[in-house]
C-alpha cells in the first residue's frame, strides 16, 4: 500500500463547476501538506500548504485537512479552463525531509 | 536564471549507456532534491543534497544511480547501465535552507528514453 493515495482521474468539468480532488494517507506522523499542480511537460509548482487540520482558503482554492481521519482535500470554485492540469497532493514529516507525493489527478475543465 | 535549470530537457539513449542529468538550483537555495516521475505514476524520491552532502539517499533504485552536488550549487545525476525501466522524466527542486513548508522549486524535468 503506498503511502499517499490520491484517484488518478482524469476529472472532467464544465467551466465553473466547483472541483473537489482528495488524498490519503497511512502515515499519521506527516505534518505538513501542500497541494502542487503541474501543466504538461512543465515541473510542478506550489498552490498551497497547511500545517495541521483545518481550512485554508486562497482566492478560489480551499485546501483541507482533517488528521484525524487522514485525509486532505483541495476545492477550487468557479473552475477555469486555465486549472486543467494534473494536482498532486504531497506532505513531509517536517523538518527538511523530501516531500511524499500523491500520483496525481488530471482535471480537465471544459469551456 | 531566476529558476531551477535543468538539462538536456530530452535524452534518448541506448539500453546499457550512461547519461548524465544536470540541475542548476536557484541561487541561494542550499537543499536540492531529485525526483523521478513515470507515466502516470507522482514523483518518486531520489535524493536530498544539503549543500555538498546528501544526508538522504534512500529513493535511489539502484547502485546504478548516483548523483553528486559540487559548490552548494550544481548537481549531477548519473544512470549507469541504463535499462528500459529508467525511462522517466527526472526533475530536480531546490529549497532555501531551514525552510519546513515543503516549498520546493521545480525545474521543467529531463526527459530520459531507453531505448
Amino acid at each position: 500500500q503506498k503511502e499517499v493515495e490520491q484517484d488518478p482521474g482524469p476529472l472532467s468539468v464544465p467551466e465553473g463547476a466547483i472541483v473537489s480532488l482528495n488524498c490519503t494517507y497511512s502515515n499519521s506522523a506527516f505534518q505538513y501538506f501542500m497541494w502542487y499542480r503541474q501543466y504538461s511537460r512543465k515541473g510542478p509548482e506550489l498552490l498551497m500548504y497547511t500545517y495541521s487540520s483545518g481550512n485554508k482558503e486562497d482566492g478560489r482554492f480551499t485546501a483541507q485537512v482533517d488528521k484525524s481521519s487522514k485525509y486532505i482535500s483541495l476545492f477550487i470554485r468557479d473552475s477555469q479552463p486555465s486549472d486543467s492540469a494534473t494536482y498532486l497532493c504531497a506532505m513531509n514529516l517536517g523538518g527538511r525531509r523530501a516531500l511524499t507525493f500523491g500520483s496525481g489527478t488530471r482535471l480537465q475543465v471544459q469551456p | 536564471g531566476a529558476g531551477v535549470s535543468q538539462s538536456p530537457s530530452n535524452k534518448v539513449t541506448e539500453k546499457g549507456k550512461d547519461v548524465e542529468l544536470r540541475c542548476d538550483p536557484i541561487s541561494g537555495h542550499t537543499a536540492l532534491y531529485w525526483y523521478r516521475q513515470s507515466l502516470g505514476q507522482g514523483l518518486e524520491f531520489l535524493i536530498y543534497f544539503q549543500g555538498n552532502s546528501a544526508p538522504d539517499k534512500s529513493g535511489l533504485p539502484s547502485d546504478r544511480f548516483s548523483a553528486e552536488r559540487t559548490g552548494g550549487s550544481v548537481s549531477t545525476l548519473t544512470i549507469q547501465r541504463t535499462q528500459q525501466e529508467d525511462s522517466a522524466v527526472y526533475l530536480c527542486a531546490s529549497s532555501l535552507a531551514g525552510q519546513n513548508t515543503g516549498e520546493l522549486f521545480f525545474g521543467e524535468g529531463s526527459r530520459l528514453t531507453v531505448l
